[in-house]
C-alpha cells in the first residue's frame, strides 16, 4: 500500500532561518508522482509542486527548493530565508492509481511550520 | 477564472439531517474528487469521478453519495448526517489521470 510519512509534526523557526520539511514515501509503482501542498491558516490547499518519478533533478522556485532522492524514497522541501507568511501546514502527497481509472492522492499527516519574528 | 469553488463554506447540521455539498470547476477538467480532512489524518478520498456521468468509491465512501450530471459540477450528498461526518470537505479537479489536483476552498461541516 502507498504510504507517505511526514515525521515532523511541528517546526518552529525564527524568520530568515532556512528550514527543511521531510517527506518519505512508500510505493511499489515504478511510475508515480509526488506533490507538495501548502495549507495556510485560512484553510485552502495551495499546490506548490508536482514531480514525476523519472525526474530526479532538484527544483528551485524562488525561496523554495525540492530535493527528490529515489534511492531513499524521499522528497524533501526546503524554504530558504523563511518569512512569517510561510507559516502554514505543508502536506506531501503521492499519486496512488485507482483501479478503473483516476488517481487519488495519498497524503502525509502534514508538518505545521511556524515562523516567528 | 474562479478555478474550483465549493458551496457552502460552513454548515451546521443535526444528526439525521441531509445536505448536499456542491463543487464547481471552470477549467474543463475530466477528473473530480471529494476528500475529507480530519485532524492528524491528512486527507482521505471519499468518492471520485473520471468524467461526466461517472462516479466511483474512494477509501471512505460510507454515508456519502455523489453525482456528476454535468462535467463542471460534482455533488456530495449526506443522506443522514452523523457526528462522525464532522470534518472539512475538499473538492479537487484535474485535467488528466496523473495531473495536478487543484483544490477548492473547503466546506467546514459540523454535525451535532
Amino acid at each position: 500500500a502507498q504510504k507517505v510519512t511526514q515525521a515532523q509534526t511541528e517546526i518552529s523557526v525564527v524568520e530568515k532561518e532556512d528550514v527543511t520539511l521531510d517527506c518519505v514515501y512508500e510505493t511499489r509503482d515504478t511510475t508515480y508522482y509526488l506533490f507538495w501542498y501548502k495549507q495556510p491558516p485560512s484553510g485552502e490547499l495551495v499546490f506548490l509542486i508536482r514531480r514525476n518519478s523519472f525526474d530526479e533533478q532538484n527544483e528551485i522556485s524562488g525561496r523554495y527548493s525540492w530535493n527528490f532522492q529515489k534511492s531513499t524514497s524521499s522528497f524533501n522541501f526546503t524554504i530558504t530565508a523563511s518569512q512569517v507568511v510561510d507559516s502554514a501546514v505543508y502536506f506531501c502527497a503521492l499519486s496512488d492509481p485507482i483501479t478503473g481509472g483516476g488517481n487519488k492522492l495519498t497524503f502525509g499527516t502534514g508538518t505545521q511550520l511556524k515562523v516567528e519574528l | 477564472n474562479a478555478g474550483v469553488t465549493q458551496t457552502p463554506k460552513f454548515r451546521v447540521l443535526k444528526t439525521g439531517q441531509s445536505m448536499t455539498l456542491l463543487c464547481a470547476q471552470d477549467m474543463n477538467h475530466e477528473y473530480m474528487y471529494w476528500y475529507r480532512q480530519d485532524p492528524g489524518m491528512g486527507l482521505r478520498l471519499i468518492h471520485y469521478s473520471v468524467g461526466e456521468g461517472t462516479t466511483a468509491k474512494g477509501e471512505v465512501p460510507d454515508g456519502y453519495n455523489v453525482s456528476r450530471l454535468k462535467k463542471q459540477n460534482f455533488l456530495l450528498g449526506l443522506e443522514s448526517a452523523a457526528p462522525s461526518q464532522t470534518s472539512v470537505y475538499f473538492c479537487a479537479s484535474s485535467d488528466r489521470e496523473y495531473g495536478t489536483q487543484y483544490f477548492g476552498p473547503g466546506t467546514r461541516l459540523l454535525v451535532l
